[in-house]
């Protein structure tokens, strides 16, 4: 099973700065089969990214991924306020889905 | 617009069975593979579940094998999850989800989700 791993844990930064999050595989994944998640507290996850780099419907133009094999990040150019949240990658292989731990991004 | 909602969830015993249902609406029910995820309090998402939309295959992660059941029926637009020989591991919120895309190709992510239902095993 292909594991996910997601850092930071946790970012601390200010509305208006960069976010970078990374989502590193244990092997290597096909990028047709990573997405991003958004999550905010009490709610139902959201597609922000599938394809590793296509933005889903809705998903503001400062939200972007990129990546390939083991190594994706998401990036989002300049903090909203609503934007602060819980991010998680997710991939398929072989006839499993994972998810990496996530990555809170908090109000410094 | 697409909606999913889950019902079912609730308290239950080590041991014990639960059937959680998820009624869909606003897409072509039949045309998409669906899901269950879950997320335990505090915790990440874990994916549980799929099924194929014509229910030609399923999907199981290996901590719900031989436990739990997915299944659909397309008359009723409607996902169901038999959960059997529940453990209070199993204590989570249970989401269902849609596959994203058309339905035509396979793509392997979850675009749309319902709210959840919340499922609390313990004695």
């Amino acid at each position: 099973e292909i594991v996910l791993t997601q850092s930071p844990g946790t970012l601390s930064l200010s509305p208006g700065e960069r976010a970078t999050l990374s989502c590193r595989a244990s092997q290597s994944v096909s990028s047709t089969y990573l997405a991003w998640y958004q999550q905010k507290r009490g709610q139902a996850p959201r597609l922000l990214i599938y394809g590793a780099s296509s933005r889903a419907t809705g998903t503001p133009d400062r939200f972007s991924g990129s990546g390939s094999g083991t190594d994706f990040t998401l990036t989002i150019s300049r903090l909203e306020p609503e934007d602060f949240a819980v991010y998680y990658c997710q991939q398929y292989d072989t006839s499993r889905w994972t998810f990496g731990q996530g990555t809170k991004v908090e109000v410094k | 617009e697409v909606q999913l909602l889950e019902s079912g969830g609730g308290l239950v015993q080590p041991g014990g069975s639960l059937r959680l249902s998820c009624a869909a609406s606003g897409f072509t029910f039949s045309s998409y593979v669906l899901y269950w995820v879950r997320q335990a309090p505090g915790k990440g998402l874990e994916w549980v579940s799929g099924i194929t939309g014509r229910s030609s295959n399923t999907y199981y992660a290996d901590s719900v094998k031989g436990r739990f059941t997915i299944s659909r029926d397309n008359s009723k637009n409607t996902l169901y999850l038999q959960m059997n020989n529940l453990r209070a591991e199993d204590t989570a919120v249970y989401f269902c989800a849609k596959e994203g895309g058309s339905g035509r190709n396979f793509v392997a992510y979850f675009d749309d989700w319902g709210q959840g239902t919340l499922v609390t095993v313990s004695s």
